[in-house]
Parts: C-alpha cells; sequence; structure tokens
C-alpha cells in the first residue's frame, strides 16, 4: 500500500523567512508525486508533478524537488499570500487510473 | 470557465437518512472521483470512474455508492447516513496531459 508523511504538521514563518516542507513516501514503484496547495474552504489546487529523483520544478516562491524517498517543497521569502494547507500526494506502480494516496498536510501561516 | 461544481456546499443529515451529492465538469475529462477529508487524515478516495460507464471502489468505499451519469456528471450516494460520515467531500477530474487532478470546492456534510 501506497503511504505519504507530510512534516512538519504546521509551519509559522515570519515574511521572508524560508523553509521547507517534507514529504516521505512509501511506493512500490513511483509513477508520480504530485503537490497540491489547499486554502480554507477551498478545493485543493495543483502545483507541481515531479516523476523520477533529482527532478525539479518552480513556481514563484516555491520549488519542489524529488529524491527516491522524499520530496521538500521550499519557501523561498515567504509572503502572507502563501499561508495554506500544501498537500503531497504519490501515484504507484500499482495505482492504475490515476489513484493518488494523499498526506495529511503541512499548514503553512506566514506571518506580516 | 465553472471546472468542478458540487452541491450541495453543506448539509446536516440525521443518522439513517439518505442523500445524493452531485458532481458536475466542463472539461471533457475522462476520470472523475470522490474523495472524502478529515482532520489528520488528508484525502481518502472513495469511488472513482475511470471513463463513462465504469466505477470502481477506492480506499474507504462502504456505506456509499456511486453514478457516472454521463462524461459530465459523478455523483455520490449516502444510502444510510451514519455519524461516522461527517466529513467534507471532494469530488475531482483528472487532466491527463498534465497529470492533474481539478477538484471542487467541496460539499461540507454533518451526520447527527
Amino acid at each position: 500500500e501506497d503511504q505519504v508523511t507530510q512534516s512538519p504538521e504546521a509551519l509559522r514563518l515570519q515574511e521572508g523567512e524560508s523553509s521547507s516542507l517534507n514529504c516521505s513516501y512509501t511506493v512500490s514503484g513511483l509513477r508520480g508525486l504530485f503537490w497540491y496547495r489547499q486554502d480554507p474552504g477551498k478545493g485543493p489546487e495543483f502545483l507541481f508533478t515531479l516523476y523520477s529523483a533529482g527532478e525539479e520544478k518552480e513556481k514563484e516562491r516555491l520549488k519542489a524537488t524529488l529524491t527516491k524517498k522524499e520530496s521538500f517543497l521550499h519557501i523561498t521569502a515567504p509572503k502572507p499570500e502563501d499561508s495554506a494547507t500544501y498537500l503531497c500526494a504519490v501515484q504507484g506502480a500499482r495505482s492504475n487510473d490515476y489513484k493518488l494516496s494523499f498526506g495529511a498536510g503541512t499548514t503553512v501561516t506566514v506571518r506580516a | 470557465n465553472a471546472g468542478v461544481t458540487q452541491t450541495p456546499k453543506f448539509q446536516v443529515l440525521k443518522t439513517g437518512q439518505s442523500m445524493t451529492l452531485q458532481c458536475a465538469q466542463d472539461m471533457n475529462h475522462n476520470s472523475m472521483y470522490w474523495y472524502r477529508q478529515d482532520p489528520g487524515m488528508g484525502l481518502r478516495l472513495i469511488y472513482y470512474s475511470a471513463s463513462e460507464g465504469t466505477t470502481d471502489k477506492g480506499e474507504v468505499p462502504n456505506g456509499y455508492n456511486v453514478s457516472r451519469l454521463n462524461k459530465r456528471e459523478f455523483s455520490l450516494r449516502l444510502e444510510s447516513a451514519a455519524p461516522s460520515q461527517t466529513s467534507v467531500y471532494f469530488c475531482a477530474s483528472f487532466r491527463k496531459t498534465h497529470g492533474e487532478l481539478f477538484f471542487g470546492e467541496g460539499s461540507r456534510l454533518t451526520v447527527l
């Protein structure tokens, strides 16, 4: 069974204070690792897909990296509008039809 | 663009009552999904439909049924609601080219 563990559960940052979120995963053959952002009362919104170890993707202040066992979401010089819950998900080789397994998320609060 | 639309947004039920959550997408995606989200547990897949005319169980299907009415619509039915089904339910559709799930805004269900 595919498993995803995210840490920390919550992260409080000062505006401009860079940090990283961790996503550890166990899958039998990784087809893809996904990062989503979720604002309170809203559905998750897609950020990135990573397919192989060593791959990196960037979007504004966010950068996602992937190793064989974990992924990191780096937030550089965050702003209050980066406050959200960040979800990590994986699709394993046994998972057909694009079924994803999600972690519980990291809730990021950025104070001005 | 509407994307994925869910109704109702909020619902309160008594134990044993039945109800149907409706979901429609206007992006011509083949695959559609129903997830539930509970605090500390992440998103868990209830049922999915890889294409029109097919449905399959996910991780937590007990107590639910689904219908893929056509390519656009995928409904989730609770035949006899239980307090354990109190949750936030999300419908999603999948864009294969980007490996991206598009989520609706969620339906918040409370079972008393």
